[in-house]
């Protein structure tokens, strides 16, 4: 059974600062996924990953793979109010089968 | 523009009142899915279609049901609701193609089952 852990669950984050956050799998995938929700809100594509040591860039966020590892990382540079959110991580079963598993998500908080 | 329709956004209901949440896609994508998230426990998958006709269970199927006569809808059927499916449902369109198989989601259906 695929399983995939996010962590820390919830953190604090000072603006300006830089933070990175974890998602780890338990079995072979061919793609990662992070997403963005804000409350209330449905989810916002952020990245697809889908190769050992892609690496991808949007503003402040960078996300990277590690299939090796089975890890992901989101990297927050210079936090800032407007990145609050919960962030979902998700991968993807190797084949064509649309199935994602999703973390638990962790609810960023972004504080002056 | 491209997107996931969903219809209810709201709903509250009393248990056993059989109900159906819309979801239909205007991009052609032959996988559909719905999901529902509970605080704490994420998105998890309800069902799933391939293609017209062919649908399989995901990880949550017990007292849903789904149908996928059009290749655009994939409605989500509440027989006999429950409070335990009170929660936030997302349907789920994915790009038909490899390598990305990206899913668009649409807005959510908030249920209250009372």
């Amino acid at each position: 059974e695929l399983k995939v852990e996010q962590n820390p669950l919830f953190l604090s984050m000072q603006e300006g600062k830089n933070y990175t956050i974890y998602c780890n799998y338990s079995t072979t995938s061919d793609r990662l996924y992070w997403y963005r929700q804000d409350p209330g809100k449905s989810l916002e594509s952020l990245f697809v990953l889908l190769s050992n040591g892609a690496v991808k860039q949007e503003g402040r966020l960078m996300a990277s793979l590690d299939t090796k590892a089975r890890l992901s990382t989101l990297h927050i540079t210079a936090a800032v109010h407007d990145l609050s959110a919960t962030y979902f991580c998700a991968v993807g079963r190797t084949g064509a089968n649309s199935k994602l598993t999703f973390g638990k998500g962790i609810t960023l908080s972004v504080r002056p | 523009e491209a997107q996931v329709t969903q219809n209810p956004r709201y709903l509250i209901t009393v248990t056993g009142k059989k109900l159906t949440v819309t979801c239909s896609q205007n991009m052609n994508h032959e996988y559909m899915s719905w999901y529902r998230q509970d605080p704490g426990l994420g998105l998890r998958q309800i069902y799933y279609s391939m293609n017209v006709e062919v649908t399989d269970k995901g990880d949550v199927p017990e007292g849903y049901k789904v149908s996928r006569k059009e290749k655009r809808n994939f409605p989500l059927i509440l027989e006999s609701p429950s409070p335990n499916q009170t929660s936030l449902y997302f349907c789920a369109s994915t790009e038909s193609g490899p390598p990305t198989y990206e899913q668009y989601f649409g807005p959510g259906t908030r249920l209250t089952v009372t």
